[in-house]
């Protein structure tokens, strides 16, 4: 079972467009919900978190928006660079009640940003 | 290091041998996880430790797999009797505390596991 689909499996944006990621999750248990960001060879790395007492997260070029009644979140890369091409996650869990660290990745968006 | 830190980067293993995953954590950190991602796919949790103790080993796949970290700094994993099926890319994250969002996972970079 399947509890955070990701979507698209790929994405290609030209250098200065937006790239949309798309993130859609089961159980409404979940109250974290953050981003990662993993180059070939290396581990993922954090790169937003939302939780779900707001509807948009926004950090330099990166922003999460969040829809609880929908299930659904989504990653928005502004005036994307070709440096920004990565595999991107999103993930989910409890952050409290023993569930700690207990993340459920989506299965992941190749994203590449030409020149 | 300033970061978590795993070894080997790479192990090939005959399908039948025993392998033991290392994993030096961010100095301090109480939480460790084990997360396992096969080719193409995202991360999957497999073992929690707070400190030495093992709070949460739900998503170990056999009694093969066994996890420990004695003193509460670095972790080992350990897979018996390795099967193809086994090989992926073993993920070591840690924490300074409980609860992701105050302090989020910090990843290695991995070890590859290749069984022949």
């Amino acid at each position: 079972q399947q509890q955070v689909k990701q979507s698209p499996q790929s994405l290609i944006v030209q250098k200065g467009g937006i790239s949309i990621i798309n993130c859609a999750y089961e159980n409404t248990a979940f109250d974290y919900f953050p981003w990662y960001q993993q180059f070939p060879g290396k581990g993922p790395a954090l790169l937003i978190a939302i939780r779900p007492d707001v509807s948009e997260k926004k950090e330099g070029r990166f922003t999460i928006s969040f829809n609880k009644s929908a299930k659904q979140f989504s990653l928005h890369i502004m005036d994307s660079q070709p440096g920004d091409s990565a595999t991107y996650f999103c993930a989910a869990s409890m952050d409290y009640g023993g569930s700690q660290g207990n993340l459920i990745f989506g299965k992941g968006t190749k994203l590449s940003v030409k020149p | 290091g300033a970061g978590v830190s795993q070894s080997p980067r790479y192990k090939v293993a005959k399908r039948g041998q025993d392998v033991a995953l290392r994993c030096d954590p961010i100095s301090g950190h109480v939480s460790l996880f084990w997360y396992q991602q096969a080719l193409g796919q995202g991360p999957e949790f497999l073992t929690y430790f707070q400190n030495e103790a093992q709070l949460d080993k739900s998503g170990l796949p056999s009694d093969r797999f066994f996890a420990e970290r004695p003193e509460g700094s670095v972790s080992t994993l350990k897979i018996q009797r390795t099967q193809q099926e086994d090989s992926a890319v073993y993920l070591c994250a840690s924490s300074l505390v409980l609860g992701s969002y105050n302090s989020p996972l910090h990843f290695g970079n991995g070890t590859r596991l290749t069984v022949t």
